[in-house]
């Protein structure tokens, strides 16, 4: 168990929905981190968050957005869903959120998205 | 974009044998991170290296580094068929911007121990 909780673990939905995925950080990491990982485009960074701030932004879709609020937990809102969406998206966290530093990011278990 | 990529992309062994897996990069680093995924499941970190560093040990693992190459390799000795996993290479950039630490991953190699 790595301390990162992702829910839910499974979503089915329609194209054209919105959905939310809900992280919450290992106690005491100040980064949250999102990725996707699909069976064409692999494991894709999305975005990074420290401390509520954004820091670096991967290849995000426009449809898609992020934040982490004041307690540290972390949503990623999917909207306009398409089929192409469907993936197991990560959210994962270190207690710093620079790469300089060696630090450990932890994985949650990922939250798979069904897009029918 | 993917910026390692894993070689071989699936390996079968024996329990009891050793898995070599072999990772590419193609921009300065300044560490390279390897992974394991169970099927479906969550990351989970194996062993970190530094730029500066060219082999590291954590049990059963030996990970290498060759910069001048802009590879790396990870060894499991005496696998189990718990092992049995993909296993991913991820690179941090040598200038990671302004606090910011982004992984790139490759593709990894699915690895299947038989009993």
């Amino acid at each position: 168990d790595s301390g990162v909780t992702q829910t839910p673990k499974h979503l089915i939905t329609a194209t054209g929905q919105r959905v939310t995925l809900r992280c919450s950080p290992r106690s005491g990491d100040l980064s949250v981190y999102w990725y996707q990982q699909s069976l064409d485009q692999g494991l894709q960074f999305l975005i990074q968050y420290y401390n509520g701030e954004e820091r670096a932004k991967g290849n995000i879709l426009e449809r898609f957005s992020a934040q982490q609020f004041p307690d540290l937990h972390s949503e990623l809102n999917l909207s306009s869903l398409e089929l192409g969406d469907s993936a197991l998206y990560f959210c994962a966290s270190s207690v710093d959120g620079t790469g300089g530093t060696g630090n450990t990011i932890y994985f949650g278990e990922g939250s798979w998205l069904t897009v029918v | 974009s993917q910026q390692g990529e894993e070689d071989p992309q699936a390996l079968s062994i024996q329990e009891g044998e050793n898995a070599t897996m072999n990772c590419s990069y193609k921009t300065s680093i300044n560490n390279l991170q390897w992974y394991r995924q169970n099927s479906g499941r969550g990351l989970v970190h194996l062993i970190l290296i530094r730029s500066n560093e060219r082999e590291k040990h954590s049990g059963r693992l030996r990970v290498t580094l060759d910069t001048s190459k802009k590879s790396s390799s990870l060894l499991i000795t005496a696998s189990r068929a718990a092992d049995t996993a993909s296993y991913f290479c991820a690179t941090v950039p040598y200038y990671s911007g302004a606090g910011s630490y982004q992984l790139t991953f490759g593709k990894g190699t699915k690895l299947s121990v038989i009993p």
